[in-house]
């Protein structure tokens, strides 16, 4: 009965792969997110889609694609990594429809690290 | 522009104390959302409180307790009697009307030592 699951929570590649990561709720919200962590533990929103629609880039360089398949999804592929991707990211939910000001709820975090 | 401050970085108590987490905000906006989320050494984001701007009332919620101050922009968290269980960083959020981001602060790493 997760709310927002995420696979896979850690992620160990090389600079220059390409790798995803996948984000599902089963909460019936309408918008998702992506928020990187960065070591400092300083968190930031990357992404925001609502019904499939992207609402929010935040100056992400364009090798991070977000993709929604449909409401309930949102996946995050990432090309040529770099050592600087090296973060946790997390996925998130909220209602909003109408508002977007709706309570977030996170997934458990992905840790990415590239060597 | 929106902005939260926590301007505690790490706070250590021994269990059984009180701790009091602050957190600063700034927005012009008139309508916004505070919230408060928990994050223990397993890593995931847990929310703990969401508070709107017109709804200055102080919350209760067990050991936990919030204190929403609009004339000084701070909605600061205590926790009482604490329990090695409340180690976790601890991070402020806002959110306003007219802007669609969750602004997070840079969170308050608390030790609790039994």
């Amino acid at each position: 009965d997760t709310a927002v699951s995420q696979t896979p929570k850690y992620l160990v590649t090389q600079m220059g792969n390409d790798k995803s990561i996948k984000c599902e709720q089963n909460l019936g919200h309408d918008t998702m997110y992506w928020y990187k962590q960065d070591s400092k533990k300083f968190l930031k929103i990357m992404f925001s889609y609502n019904n499939k629609e992207l609402i929010i880039n935040e100056t992400v360089p364009n090798r991070f694609s977000p993709k929604s398949p449909d409401k309930a999804h949102l996946n995050l592929h990432i090309n040529s990594l770099e050592l600087g991707d090296s973060a946790v990211y997390f996925c998130a939910s909220s209602q909003d429809t109408g508002a977007t000001t709706d309570t977030q709820y996170f997934g458990p975090g992905t840790r990415l690290t590239v060597l | 522009a929106q902005k939260v401050t926590q301007a505690q970085t790490e706070i250590s108590v021994v269990e059984k104390e009180d701790v009091t987490l602050d957190c600063v905000y700034e927005t012009r906006d008139t309508t916004y959302y505070l919230f408060w989320y928990k994050q223990p050494p397993s890593g995931e984001l847990v929310f703990l409180i969401r508070r709107n701007s017109f709804d200055e009332q102080n919350e209760i919620s067990g050991r936990y307790s919030w204190n929403f101050q609009k004339s000084t922009s701070s909605f600061n968290f205590t926790i009482t009697a604490s329990q090695v269980v409340d180690s976790a960083v601890y991070f402020c959020a806002l959110i306003s009307n007219a802007g669609n981001m969750l602004t997070f602060g840079g969170g308050t790493r608390l030790m609790v030592k039994p």
